[in-house]
């Protein structure tokens, strides 16, 4: 089976640098992705790691350490806008050859004024 | 616009009743996925279908079932509804039966069992 732990919440300040975490476990590990949910609407793919490192895109950044199960989510220069839920994803083998994503509980991001 | 329709946006039911869900891929995509999202859960998933057949089976309730029509789009049946099947339920497309570059969601359709 495949599990993964995040933070229920996180806060900051506007202008801000914020960090979420994601450790998984999981039998088959095949990339870690990242998505954001604003309020009820529909999750947006952010990023993707299958190697160790980091992914930059814009003033979000995905790190991913196979060997420590563990990755995080960097978001930079923090605007208002960026208040929602932000998801980590499991690419694992599920029944018939396809490559799953198995989403975590999610973390509730606040950024304050 | 993602470019993936689920219809009805909003549904309301009473226990015990049968409701149909249903989606329309991005232009292109060849795979369907379906999610249920409970209050402050993750996204479960369901039921993959690539191409018209079944792909890949997840968390499931055998009061569940979908299909892949030849069009492409497809369609989530949810019966004998219970009050816990309430959530939210989306539908995400890919272009092959497999992606790394993740899935295009829709807006997901809201599901009240009363």
């Amino acid at each position: 089976g495949q599990s993964l732990e995040q933070p229920s919440e996180v806060t900051a300040v506007e202008g801000a640098i914020v960090q979420i975490n994601c450790t998984y476990q999981t039998s088959g590990f095949y990339g870690l992705s990242w998505y954001q949910q604003h309020d009820g609407g529909a999750p947006t793919f952010l990023s993707y790691n299958a190697l160790d490192g980091l992914e930059e895109t814009g003033r979000f950044s995905s790190f991913l350490s196979r060997s420590d199960s563990y990755g995080y989510l960097l978001l930079q220069e923090l605007q208002m806008k960026d208040s929602a839920s932000y998801f980590c994803a499991v690419r694992g083998e599920v029944s018939g050859g396809s490559y799953i994503p198995t989403f975590g509980r999610g973390t509730s991001l606040i950024v304050h004024p | 616009d993602s470019g993936v329709t689920q219809t009805p946006k909003h549904l309301i039911t009473a226990t015990g009743q049968r409701v149909t869900l249903r989606c329309s891929p991005r232009s292109g995509d060849l795979s369907v996925y379906w999610y249920q999202q409970s209050l402050d859960q993750g996204l479960q998933f369901l039921i993959q279908y690539y191409n018209g057949e079944e792909r890949a089976k997840g968390n499931i309730l055998e009061r569940f079932s979908a299909q892949q029509f030849p069009d492409l789009h497809s369609e989530l049946n949810l019966s004998s509804l219970e009050l816990g099947d309430s959530a939210l339920y989306f539908c995400a497309s890919s272009p092959a039966g497999d992606t790394n570059y993740g899935y295009t969601f829709g807006s997901g359709t809201r599901l009240t069992v009363v």
